[in-house]
């Protein structure tokens, strides 16, 4: 199994709700990250989680709340969104955060903010 | 901090014809360089990726990238271009960040249209 499942895979909230996202691997792999990608823009680092805690945060807004509750999941919680931050949010995960790792990527949640 | 240039936004070519997208890297070390690729809607698939060793590495979908350290490049090539090889196409490279781990930093991607 060399998937990583995202879900939901599209999602409408409004600047009031809270709501999450939800990645899973079963790889084995124990750092796993978020990123953003807007429309015709590559993909930008926002978290990196290290075997199950936060390594970096990529100076990401306090409404965007990463959790790791174990080694295959990982979790985005979203509060009081912008509509500046609909965008692509794509989960990956690699074999460790060695430099030698290559990343595994999900097939992302399409996220609109109304 | 290491970084990747791509050079071209957009490159057209015709069913057959060769495929060369460029990247260009800045590295004060030993870059990890990485090919991915993005259909309409979905995830990045890795298409190929440099380490160590030998520095022409070939890829899935018959792609292939060789590092050239003395011109900072790891461009892409396929030899004939296929209707489906339209896509965004990402270089990226793996980037220490600080104390904290590395992660994968990605350039502004070139989207490939291939015509009949």
């Amino acid at each position: 199994d060399t998937e990583v499942t995202q879900t939901p895979k599209h999602l409408v909230m409004g600047m009031t709700n809270k709501k999450s996202l939800k990645c899973e691997q079963h790889m084995g792999h124990r750092a796993m990250y978020w990123y953003k990608q807007k429309a015709k823009k590559p993909p930008e680092l926002m978290f990196v989680y290290s075997y199950e805690k936060l390594s970096i945060n990529e100076s990401v807004p306090s409404r965007f709340s990463p959790e790791c509750p174990n080694s295959s999941l990982l979790n985005l919680h979203l509060h009081a969104l912008q509509p500046e931050d609909s965008a692509l949010y794509l989960c990956a995960s690699s074999q460790d955060e060695g430099v030698v790792g290559e990343a595994f990527f999900g097939q992302g949640t399409r996220l609109t903010v109304v | 901090a290491q970084s990747v240039t791509q050079l071209g936004s957009h490159v057209s070519v015709s069913e057959g014809a060769l495929v060369l997208l460029r990247c260009n890297y800045s590295s004060s070390v030993p870059p990890y360089l990485f090919w991915y690729v993005q259909y309409p809607n979905q995830g990045l698939q890795l298409l190929l990726k440099y380490t160590t060793g030998a520095t022409l590495v070939k890829g899935i979908n018959g792609f292939e990238a060789e590092f050239k350290k003395s011109e900072t490049s790891f461009h892409l090539t396929k030899p004939s271009a296929h209707m489906s090889d339209a896509a965004e196409y990402f270089c990226a490279v793996s980037d220490l960040l600080g104390q904290a781990g590395t992660a994968l930093i990605f350039g502004k991607g070139t989207t490939l249209s291939v015509s009949s």
